[in-house]
Formats: C-alpha cells, sequence, structure tokens
C-alpha cells in the first residue's frame, strides 16, 4: 500500500463546476500537506499547503485536512478551462526528513 | 532566474551511457531535493540536501545514482550505465529550510530517454 493514495482519474467537467480532489494517507507521522498542480511537461506548482485539520481558502481553490480519518481534499469552485492539469497531494512530516511523499496525481480536464 | 532552473531540459542517451543532470535552485535556498517522476505518476523521492551535505539519499534506486552539491548550491545527479527503466522526468526543488516551512518550489525537470 502506498503511502499517499489519489484516484489518477481522469476527471473531467464541465466549466463552472465544482471539482473535488481527494487523497488518503496511512502514515500517522505526516504532519503537513500539500496541493500541486502540474501542467503538461512542467513542474510541479503549489497550489496550497496546511499544517492542520481544517479547511483552508484561497480565492476559489479550498484544501480541507481530516486527521483522523486520514483524508485531504481540494475543491475547486467555478471552474475554468485553465484549470486543466494534474494535481497532485503531497505530505510529509518532521520525522520524515525534508521529503514530500506524492499521490498519484489526479488528471482534471474542464470543458468550456 | 527567480525560480529552480534544470538543465538540460531533455536529454537523450543510449544504454549503458553516463549521464549528469544539473539543478541551480533558488538564491538562498539551503535545501535541495531530487524526485523522479515516471509517467502516469506522482514524484518519487529520491535524495534531498541541507547546504552541501546529503542529509536523506533513501530514495536513491541503487548505486549507479550519485548525487552532489559541493558549494550548497548547484546540485548535479549523476547516473552511471543507464538502464532504459531510468527514463524518467528527474524534478529538482528546493525549499528555504527543512523547518516548518518546508515548501518546496519545483524546476521543470529534466526529460532522460534511454534507448
Amino acid at each position: 500500500q502506498k503511502e499517499v493514495e489519489q484516484d489518477p482519474g481522469p476527471l473531467s467537467v464541465p466549466e463552472g463546476a465544482i471539482v473535488s480532489l481527494n487523497c488518503t494517507y496511512s502514515n500517522s507521522a505526516f504532519q503537513y500537506f500539500m496541493w500541486y498542480r502540474q501542467y503538461s511537461r512542467k513542474g510541479p506548482e503549489l497550489l496550497m499547503y496546511t499544517y492542520s485539520s481544517g479547511n483552508k481558502e484561497d480565492g476559489r481553490f479550498t484544501a480541507q485536512v481530516d486527521k483522523s480519518s486520514k483524508y485531504i481534499s481540494l475543491f475547486i469552485r467555478d471552474s475554468q478551462p485553465s484549470d486543466s492539469a494534474t494535481y497532485l497531494c503531497a505530505s510529509g512530516g518532521y520525522n520524515q526528513g525534508g521529503k514530500l511523499i506524492f499521490g498519484q496525481g489526479t488528471e482534471l480536464s474542464v470543458k468550456p | 532566474g527567480a525560480g529552480v532552473s534544470q538543465t538540460p531540459s531533455n536529454k537523450v542517451t543510449e544504454k549503458g551511457k553516463y549521464v549528469e543532470l544539473r539543478c541551480d535552485p533558488i538564491s538562498g535556498h539551503t535545501a535541495l531535493y531530487w524526485y523522479r517522476q515516471s509517467l502516469g505518476q506522482g514524484p518519487e523521492f529520491l535524495i534531498y540536501f541541507q547546504g552541501t551535505g546529503a542529509a536523506d539519499d533513501s530514495g536513491l534506486p541503487n548505486d549507479r545514482f550519485f548525487a552532489v552539491r559541493p558549494e550548497g548550491s548547484v546540485s548535479t545527479l549523476k547516473i552511471q550505465r543507464t538502464e532504459r527503466g531510468d527514463s524518467a522526468v528527474y524534478l529538482c526543488a528546493s525549499s528555504l529550510n527543512q523547518g516548518r516551512g518546508n515548501i518546496q518550489y519545483f524546476g521543470a525537470g529534466t526529460r532522460l530517454s534511454v534507448l
């Protein structure tokens, strides 16, 4: 079992839809959680990061962490065609050194 | 430049050859990471430097892989006797430190193809 599991999709939604992307993790030592967006042939770009359970909002993006169930979510409101990309969740812990453990990535397509 | 720079962007080599991949981190970032991303997968950790020393090399798949960061800035990932299975995108990231603010910023990667 991978330490971070993510449904690879692909996920296709119409423009304006609310998108929900999800990951689960198994390592209780994970203490911080990140979402990266990766366009084709580009490096991952940080979208959101959080250190605690609860919600964190930034514009159209909301990151949600539930440490009790080891569940991580990213919600995108009013999705746009420019949001079409692969979304990667990642986790790390202070006793993990500096490394991040990534999920497989979910490929999202927003259709105009 | 403002971001993490990786060169070359693409590298095609033959099985058995030696390759070097270069990473130039964001100025002032003390931590530097190498990851490998295979097609359709998320990045997998290879090695992490804090300053000049390798703090964690547990992700290096075997002794054909080696990385250095002699002056605490630029890093080179070296792969000896390349195999077709080494084909992947090699990503470099840097962060200001290794503590709570461990936000890693990634380069665009080097796409390695071993024929």
